[in-house]
């Protein structure tokens, strides 16, 4: 199967500060790459659809200016949580597109205090 | 869109068959995937088939579509301890291969 890593795993910060996470496709380039939210007990839910070399596509009620999204290679993308709140924290994950399926990272968990 | 429901929970004893249910109402879904997830960790791409596909077996799993009633099961045999976790199916039509999610079958096995 295709490999996806993330850093970090997991990750503290106070409130007002930003976050970066990286979401790396580690055999294989992806031109697309998806980030997901998940909350405790419940399903992912789709953040934005991550392109290569251009702008990301935002679900509808998601802040892009919030959660900033960029695709410099065929194998990175990062996701910055901006000025974070405790409202932030979460477990984050992405995945990437190999031959027509998607493969998930092992998720990052944000603790905003 | 899309619409994909499971059932959240099942309780099966070690060495039983498990079988976990998910219904979708998109027909033009072309995938369908099973994804396993333990605590605190990412989706494990269990198996998937293709819309065209009736059935597909690897090793212990089953995985049965029935395009008629859009249900999808997913089969586990001799289940063990080691199969708790969350599993999730997943559809995805052709809208820029996003993934619609169920809610997630948390799947318990008991010695």
């Amino acid at each position: 199967g295709a490999v996806v890593s993330q850093h970090p795993s997991w990750v503290i910060c106070k409130s007002g500060t930003s976050v970066k996470i990286e979401c790396r496709s580690l055999d294989f380039q992806a031109t697309t790459m998806f980030w997901y939210r998940q909350f405790p007990k419940q399903s992912l839910m789709l953040m934005a659809t991550s392109n290569e070399g251009s702008k990301a596509t935002y679900e509808q009620g998601v802040e892009k200016d919030k959660f900033l999204i960029n695709h410099a290679s065929l194998t990175l993308s990062t996701l910055t949580v901006t000025s974070a709140h405790p409202e932030d924290s979460s477990f984050y994950i992405c995945s990437a597109i190999r031959q027509e399926t998607q493969y998930f990272g092992p998720g990052t968990r944000l603790l905003v205090l | 869109g899309e619409d994909v429901e499971q059932s959240l929970f099942l309780s099966v004893r070690e060495g039983d068959s498990s079988v976990i249910n998910c219904t979708y109402t998109d027909s033009s879904s072309t995938y369908l995937y099973w994804y396993k997830q333990e605590p605190g960790a990412g989706l494990q791409l269990l198996t998937y088939i293709f819309s065209n596909m009736d059935m597909k077996q690897d090793q212990r799993l089953t995985v049965l579509l029935n395009k008629k009633d859009k249900h999808l099961s997913l089969r586990i045999a001799d289940t063990q301890t080691g199969d708790s976790a969350i599993y999730f199916c997943a559809g995805r039509g052709d809208q820029g291969g996003k993934l619609i999610f169920g809610q997630g079958t948390e799947l318990s096995v008991k010695p």
